[in-house]
């Protein structure tokens, strides 16, 4: 199975910020990862797909980019709705496997 | 706009069975492949299953292969999940994901509320 690890696995922030999260993956994934954003008993919801496309209705200020086994995911200015678990999931190889998640607190 | 509305969770004893069901709207539902995800209690999302849009192919995790069975009605737009042989380890909330493809290998674009499952004696 691919491994995926997420670091930091917590970071604190404040609003404004410039916040960057790396996923790395045991193997090469080609370009087949999404990134997901979770708050507190909420379902996740898709943010990144194809390791740089945003889903519909994604702010701009989230960009991410990557390929193989390295990819980053950044939010340019972070706003008080952007405090939650974020994870990376590869799609390249089954089964499909997720991150362990990066918690991004409020400072 | 996509819904998808699970349901079927609940308390059940080791050794047990559910079926659960997720009820999808606002999509072409035949055309998008379908996939569960878990998420145990106070951990990270588990993927744990997934079907093609016509529902020939199915995946699954190891941790449920041999025990999980999902499937689709397309003439009713919901996507299934019979779990049997339930663990305590099967304890999570369960999430329906809508897939971006027909296939199921893509990414999630769109996602249920949830259903708990709860295996206890």
């Amino acid at each position: 199975d691919i491994q995926m690890t997420q670091s930091p696995s917590s970071l604190a922030a404040s609003v404004g910020d410039r916040v960057t999260i790396t996923c790395r993956a045991s193997q090469g994934i080609s370009r087949w990862l999404g990134w997901y954003q979770q708050k507190p008993g909420k379902a996740p919801k898709s943010l990144i797909y194809a390791a740089s496309s945003l889903h519909t209705g994604v702010p701009s200020r989230f960009s991410a980019s990557g390929s193989g086994t390295d990819f980053t995911l950044t939010i340019s200015s972070l706003q008080p709705e952007d405090f939650a678990t974020y994870y990376c999931q590869q799609y390249n190889t089954y089964p499909l496997t997720f991150g362990p998640g990066t918690k991004v607190d409020i400072k | 706009e996509v819904q998808l509305l699970e349901s079927g969770g609940g308390l059940v004893q080791p050794g047990g069975s559910l079926r659960l069901s997720c009820a999808a709207s606002g999509f072409t539902f035949k055309t998008y492949a379908m996939s569960w995800v878990r998420q145990a209690p106070g951990k990270g999302l588990e993927w744990v299953s997934a079907i093609s849009a016509s529902g020939d192919r199915t995946h699954y995790a190891d941790s449920v292969k041999g025990r999980f069975i999902i499937s689709r009605d397309n003439s009713k737009n919901t996507v299934f999940l019979q779990v049997n042989t339930l663990r305590a380890e099967d304890t999570a909330v369960y999430y329906c994901a809508k897939l971006k493809e027909n296939f199921g290998d893509s990414s999630a674009d769109s996602w249920g509320q949830g259903t708990l499952v709860t295996v206890s004696s």
